[in-house]
């Protein structure tokens, strides 16, 4: 079983609507959670950084985070075709020093 | 943030030969990070290099497969040796930022390697 399951999609939605996505970890000792967006033949880009449960919201983001159940959702309010891309969970420990574990990444394709 | 930059972009190598790619970073950083993403999978970390230091390499991933040198706080080179098709991937490196925070990582564009 991998430490952080993401389902890859494709995900797609119209403009203008809500994108939720999701990834769930079976390691308790996850304490930061980070959502990348990655452009295709780009790198990683950090989009949304939290270490405690409950929402964060920047923009149009919202970053959600449960511990209790394992399970963090990133939710994108008023998707344009620029949000299309490969969103990425990533968790570290408290003492990991930046070793990060990813999900597989989500496809997200915004039609106008 | 920091900017990154990475040679080659993109390399197609026989089975066997060696190619060492370069991580060029435009501050001074004390953690580098080398991370690994074949086709359809997860970022996968293959090693932290620190100056001054021998790099500290995950499992599954040992110093002969992967050499990494870190001459100073600005660039790092990692080579994939004895290439064979299961090494096609994009290698990235990343850095975290200079405040400090080490899971706020800051990646390069990636290396696209195709062994045939």
């Amino acid at each position: 079983q991998k430490e952080v399951e993401q389902d890859p999609g494709p995900l797609s939605v119209p403009e203008g609507a809500i994108v939720s996505l999701n990834c769930t970890y079976s390691n308790s000792a996850f304490q930061y959670f980070m959502w990348y967006r990655q452009y295709s033949r780009k790198g990683p880009e950090l989009l949304m950084y939290t270490y405690s449960s409950g929402n964060k919201e920047d923009g149009r983001f919202t970053a959600q985070v449960d511990k209790s159940s394992k399970y963090i959702s990133l939710f994108i309010r008023d998707s344009q075709p620029s949000d299309s891309a490969t969103y990425l969970c990533a968790m570290g420990q408290a003492d990991s020093w930046g070793k990060l574990q990813f999900g597989a990444g989500t496809q997200v394709v915004v039609t106008p | 943030s920091a900017v990154i930059s990475q040679k080659p972009s993109r390399d197609i190598c026989q089975r066997g030969t060696s190619l060492t790619i370069q991580c060029q970073v435009d501050s001074q950083v004390t953690m580098m990070f080398w991370y690994r993403q074949q086709p359809g999978q997860s970022l996968t970390l293959i090693a932290t290099a620190n100056q001054g230091s021998e790099a500290t390499y995950e499992s599954g991933f040992v110093i002969d497969k992967f050499p990494i040198s870190r001459p100073n706080l600005t660039f790092s080179t990692l080579t994939v040796s004895n290439m064979s098709p299961e090494d096609s991937s994009i290698y990235l490196c990343s850095v975290p930022p200079t405040s400090g925070d080490y899971n706020e990582q800051f990646f390069g564009p990636g290396t696209r390697l195709t062994v045939l």
